[in-house]
């Protein structure tokens, strides 16, 4: 079956680089997700990546895709106080239009 | 503006009472899903709908109900069956794509107590 895999929680200071990571097993996934979500809130789509691009850059957030590792990446640029949340990563599979979420990493940045 | 509006934000009930919670979009999908959030699970899926009159169980639906009366509404209730309802519940929608890209769209979610 699918599954997918994050680390719980990742501590950053501020204006440094965060670097969260994502495993997934199923190789049929075609689209890859990366949500914030913000304390006492819903999940809100940040970007995502389609599964026969590599990378993707939207302003401070970068998405590295190593499909023969199953291996997900999301680098925020000059980490910044506003950005302490959980980030899910979340795959689709080709014929399915139900993703499969990770358990989510808490970001903490620190001054 | 487009969006998914979940009511209420908070909610406090007794046990053994029914509550149901509330679920409207106007971003005319056709699917709507209700996950639970516990700390540290990340998203358990209950219940999904892709058309009207139609829905599905999830992962954990036990305890839960749900109806699709209209496209733009899909309510969620929590029966005295569910052992342990307090939690946060999110509600989400998305266009039906099977190999196209379909993101789900949250609400801001309902937080649910029941002592």
């Amino acid at each position: 079956g699918e599954d997918v895999e994050q680390s719980l929680f990742l501590s950053v200071r501020e204006g440094d680089s965060s670097v969260i990571n994502c495993t997934y097993t199923d190789s049929s996934s075609t689209y890859l997700y990366w949500y914030k979500q913000e304390p006492g809130a819903g999940l809100q789509l940040l970007t995502y990546i389609f599964s026969n691009m590599d990378m993707k850059q939207d302003q401070r957030l970068t998405v590295l895709l190593n499909k023969k590792d199953k291996h997900l990446s999301l680098r925020i640029a000059d980490t910044q106080t506003g950005d302490s949340a959980i980030y899910f990563c979340a795959e689709k599979q080709g014929g399915s239009y139900i993703p499969t979420f990770g358990r989510g990493t808490s970001l903490i940045v620190h001054p | 503006d487009g969006g998914i509006t979940q009511s209420p934000k908070y909610l406090f009930r007794k046990e053994g009472q029914n509550v149901t919670l509330s679920c409207e979009q106007n971003l005319n999908h056709d699917a709507m899903y209700w996950y639970r959030q516990d700390p540290g699970q990340g998203l358990r899926l209950i219940y999904y709908s892709q058309i009207v009159n139609d829905f599905q169980k999830g992962d954990i639906a036990e305890g839960y109900s749900v109806s699709r009366e209209k496209k733009e509404s899909f309510p969620l209730t929590v029966t005295s069956a569910q052992k342990n309802p307090t939690a946060f519940y999110l509600c989400a929608s998305s266009i039906l794509s099977g190999q196209g890209n379909s993101p789900l769209h949250f609400g801001n979610g309902t937080r649910l107590t029941v002592t």
